[in-house]
């Protein structure tokens, strides 16, 4: 039963430069939400995805947007990079916004911005 | 603003002793809480969850829940070197379909 699967592992880009981030969720979920986690710091929300529609959002800029696809798979884009972007950006999955269990995450995107 | 609060540490024990990891929230209204292990460079990784007030216990692990005192807490019997780690505590508020983390607490188990 594969997990939460993200890609790339890793990513250096410049400041300016758009990115965009993969995620595929666990089997037999449905949902996804993309959280930015800063050094030393708790993992802060972004977005999440249900039925291919933003259901909520963090306190994030409009740079940031995302994408469900219909097999629940998603994107999540970053445009004009800024060197505070820099962060461990993970996927979480869910079936449905979980009492089940909580979130399953992937093992994050790692995004370097120089 | 529904918030999540937690001692950053780090929190010292020694091996085979009892850690003691707390959490606050800031809003009644949460249905869902949980805690996660998240080892240095890695993502998180949830280990226990707890919806009804009272103690929660698997394995070593024990989470307790207040929701009067709007507190939950994670106790880890029998501490290992390999238990550190940064502990996030995390809260389910159903009204906003989001997972709100703290900003975790670092462990470091001495052998």
């Amino acid at each position: 039963d594969a997990g939460v699967t993200q890609s790339p592992t890793h990513l250096i880009k410049t400041r300016g430069q758009q990115v965009t981030l993969r995620c595929s969720p666990k089997s037999g979920h449905d949902t996804v939400s993309w959280y930015q986690q800063a050094l030393g710091q708790g993992p802060q929300f972004i977005f999440q995805y249900y039925e291919e529609e933003e259901r909520q959002r963090g306190n994030f800029p409009d740079r940031f947007s995302g994408h469900q696809f219909p097999n629940y798979s998603s994107e999540l884009n970053v445009n004009a990079l800024l060197l505070g972007d820099s962060a461990l950006y993970l996927c979480a999955s869910s079936s449905s916004p979980g009492r089940s269990g909580g979130y399953t995450f992937g093992s994050g995107t790692r995004l370097t911005v120089v | 603003q529904k918030e999540v609060e937690q001692n950053s540490g780090p929190l010292s024990v020694p091996e085979g002793a009892i850690a003691s990891l707390n959490c606050t929230y800031s809003d009644r209204g949460s249905q869902s809480f949980f805690w996660y292990r998240q080892y240095s460079g890695k993502s998180p990784e949830l280990i226990m969850f707890i919806y009804s007030n009272g103690d929660k216990e698997d394995g070593r692990f024990t989470a307790q829940l207040n929701k009067a005192s709007q507190y939950v807490s994670l106790l880890i019997r029998d501490s290992q070197p390999s238990d550190s780690a940064t502990y996030l505590c995390a809260v389910w508020w159903g009204s906003n379909y989001k997972l709100t983390f703290g900003k975790g607490t670092l462990l470091t188990v001495n052998p």
